[in-house]
């Protein structure tokens, strides 16, 4: 199984701070990476597709990156609605695997 | 609009069955693959099965392989999720989600609300 590794486990930042959130794969994955946010009692919500491409009404200041193994998930002025918990996933191989998870929080 | 809506979740004990259905409006259902995620109470996601549109090939995760099984009725427009011998660590949250197509297996925008399923004595 593709082990997905993001990080951190959770952070603390400012309204308006650049927030970056990293996800490592155990193995090649080319672009076949999606980025969730879920807030609680909540579904996720996909954000990102294809590692960069935003889905359709999800805000501009979210963006993503990477290719291969190494992917990066941006916030670029965060605002408290994007109070949640963020998740990385693959769907290059099954089973099909999510990062463990990161929790933003406004400092 | 898409709309994914799970029922059939509730207390059950361990070594028990229980099965979920998810019926699915909004869109062709028959022209989509289906997963089902799971989230146990205060942990992450956790992919459980896919299911092909047709229902001619099925994948699991190996936490549950041999003990779930994921069907579904294209008349009915309805996924299930067939869970036997029940055990405390299938607590969790259960999710019923579209694929993207019909093809390769992407998970899509369109979740339904969840179902709570706690395995307990």
């Amino acid at each position: 199984d593709i082990q997905m590794t993001q990080s951190p486990s959770s952070l603390s930042a400012s309204v308006g701070d650049r927030v970056t959130i990293t996800c490592q794969a155990s193995k090649d994955i080319r672009r076949d990476l999606n980025w969730f946010q879920q807030k609680p009692g909540k579904a996720p919500q996909l954000l990102i597709y294809d590692a960069s491409n935003l889905e359709t009404g999800v805000p501009s200041r979210f963006s993503g990156s990477g290719s291969g193994t190494d992917f990066t998930f941006t916030i670029s002025s965060l605002q408290a609605e994007d109070i949640a918990t963020y998740y990385c996933q693959q769907y290059d191989n099954l089973p099909q695997t999510f990062g463990g998870g990161t929790r933003v929080e406004i400092k | 609009q898409v709309q994914l809506v799970e029922s059939g979740g509730g207390v059950v004990q361990p070594g028990r069955s229980l099965r979920l259905s998810c019926v699915a409006s909004g869109f062709t259902f028959s022209n989509f693959a289906m997963h089902w995620v799971r989230q146990a109470p205060g942990k992450g996601l956790e992919w459980v099965a896919v299911i092909t549109y047709d229902g001619s090939n099925k994948y699991y995760a190996d936490s549950v392989k041999g003990r779930f099984s994921i069907s579904r009725d294209n008349s009915k427009n309805t996924l299930f999720l067939q869970m036997n011998s029940l055990r405390v660590e299938d607590t969790a949250v259960y999710y019923c989600v579209r694929n993207y197509g019909s093809g390769s297996y992407r998970i899509s925008a369109f979740w339904g609300q969840g179902t709570l399923v706690p395995v307990s004595s």
